[in-house]
């Protein structure tokens, strides 16, 4: 089983819905939680970034991680077909020798539509 | 355009052969990190460096190996290459290698092995 699973989708909504994205883990010694954004041949690039539990918004989005489920998430409000890219989650220990390492969820494809 | 560069874009090679994929972290970044991305097992971390010392392993290939130069440019080396090594090799970079920095993405180099 792996560390991070992410539902690899493809998710196909609307232009203006509401758009939930979702991973588990199993490592319960992971502090950093990170959503990146990957464009079709593009390198991933950060969204948004949360230590620990508890809500972080910025513009449409909102990151929610729930730690003691072991569970985080993505909201996107208001949704535009330039959000049509592939969203990661990743996440990072608190402790030990990992230090930068991040590990991934397997990503979901989102698309967009108007 | 994260500041981060890598070269080739594209390599295409035998099994068997050996290759170096090359990268240049931001300007003023000390650490620079190597993922690999492949349909089956996503974006994996395989090794950081700092400073041109080696900070963390993943599960790194015992065929693959990666430096950092005093010029904080970095290089990975892939031998013995197998069909299972095509995938997409990202270098990241940030300014100072710890848990919680943004790592920059690079735009990835897309290695095919025949």
């Amino acid at each position: 089983q792996k560390e991070v699973e992410q539902d690899p989708g493809p998710l196909s909504v609307p232009e203006g819905a509401i758009v939930s994205l979702n991973c588990t883990y199993s490592n319960s010694a992971f502090q950093y939680f990170m959503w990146y954004r990957q464009y079709s041949r593009k390198g991933p690039e950060l969204l948004m970034y949360t230590y620990s539990s508890g809500n972080k918004e910025d513009g449409r989005f909102t990151a929610q991680v729930d730690k003691s489920s072991k569970y985080i998430s993505l909201f996107i409000r208001d949704s535009q077909p330039s959000d049509s890219a592939t969203y990661l989650c990743a996440m990072s220990d608190a402790g030990g020798t990992s230090y930068g390492k991040l590990t991934f969820g397997q990503g979901t494809i989102l698309t967009v539509h108007p | 355009d994260s500041g981060v560069t890598q070269t080739p874009k594209h390599l295409i090679t035998a099994t068997g052969q050996r290759v170096t994929l090359r990268c240049s972290p931001r300007s003023g970044d000390l650490s620079v990190y190597w993922y690999q991305q492949s349909l089956d097992q996503g974006l994996q971390f395989l090794i950081q460096y700092y400073n041109g010392e080696e900070r963390a392993k993943g599960n790194i290939l015992e065929r693959f190996s990666a430096q950092q130069f005093p010029d904080l440019h970095s290089e990975l080396n892939l031998s013995s290459l197998e069909l299972g090594d095509s995938a997409l090799y990202f270098c990241a970079s940030s300014v100072a290698g710890g848990r919680v920095e943004t790592q920059y993405f690079g735009p990835g180099t897309r290695l095919l092995v025949l």
